[in-house]
């Protein structure tokens, strides 16, 4: 079955340190990939995603991922966190070809200690 | 200039009453959904619609109702409330289908809060 794992429901970083959430998929054919951002009490906003093409996407407020077929991930990364950064992120997944749903994982929270 | 929207924002009510929560898109999408994201934040898609026919109709109890007047609009009634049916509903559109049902646009959501 096609599926997006997140690993760590809860990370924590200390504000200006490295953020990294981390997300890994499950398909059979190459996937579209995406991370979303819940801040609390709002509706999920996208992130970034990928598609084809360039493996390494940028997306807003600094964060980037990169797409690995090797390792079958898509991990989320920021180089310095912000208190800003403390929300929810969900990595989700669209299997190529066909219609299908796009599938959300199961989300982790990261704390930012000031 | 809300790019999708829903009513009420909260809704709390006794079990075995029946509720309606609205979304609205001014986007232009042709594509909605609902979705349902319980206490542990587990986001579950629950209905699609597609310039106002269902094409995603998850395992999702009868009781929930979806009805798409047309294509910027995606109402979820509920009847029979329960205890279990306590979450977060999201609305959400995207352009279309396939590879352009992403990125999808959120509403703020609505906290439903069974009693």
């Amino acid at each position: 079955a096609q599926s997006v794992t997140q690993l760590g429901s809860h990370v924590s970083v200390s504000e200006g340190a490295l953020v990294l959430l981390r997300c890994n998929y499950s398909s059979s054919v190459p996937p579209y990939l995406f991370w979303y951002v819940q801040y609390p009490n709002q509706g999920l906003q996208l992130l970034l995603k990928y598609t084809t093409g360039a493996t390494l996407v940028k997306g807003i407020n600094g964060f980037e991922a990169e797409f690995k077929k090797s390792e079958t991930s898509f991990h989320l990364t920021k180089p310095s966190a912000h208190m800003s950064d403390a929300a929810e992120y969900f990595c989700a997944f669209l299997g190529s070809g066909g219609y299908q749903k796009v599938t959300f994982g199961t989300g982790t929270k990261l704390q930012v200690i000031p | 200039d809300t790019a999708v929207s829903q009513t009420p924002k909260y809704l709390v009510t006794q079990m075995g009453n029946d509720k309606s929560i609205k979304c609205e898109q001014n986007l232009g999408h042709d594509t909605m959904y609902w979705y349902k994201q319980d206490s542990k934040k587990f986001l579950k898609i629950m209905f699609s619609y597609n310039n106002k026919e269902l094409i995603i109709n998850e395992t999702v109890p009868n009781r929930f109702s979806p009805k798409s007047p047309d294509k910027a609009h995606l109402n979820l009634h509920i009847n029979s409330l329960e205890l279990g049916d306590s979450a977060v509903y999201f609305c959400a559109s995207s352009l279309g289908q396939g590879a352009s049902q992403t990125p999808q646009y959120f509403g703020p959501g609505t906290r439903l809060t069974v009693l």
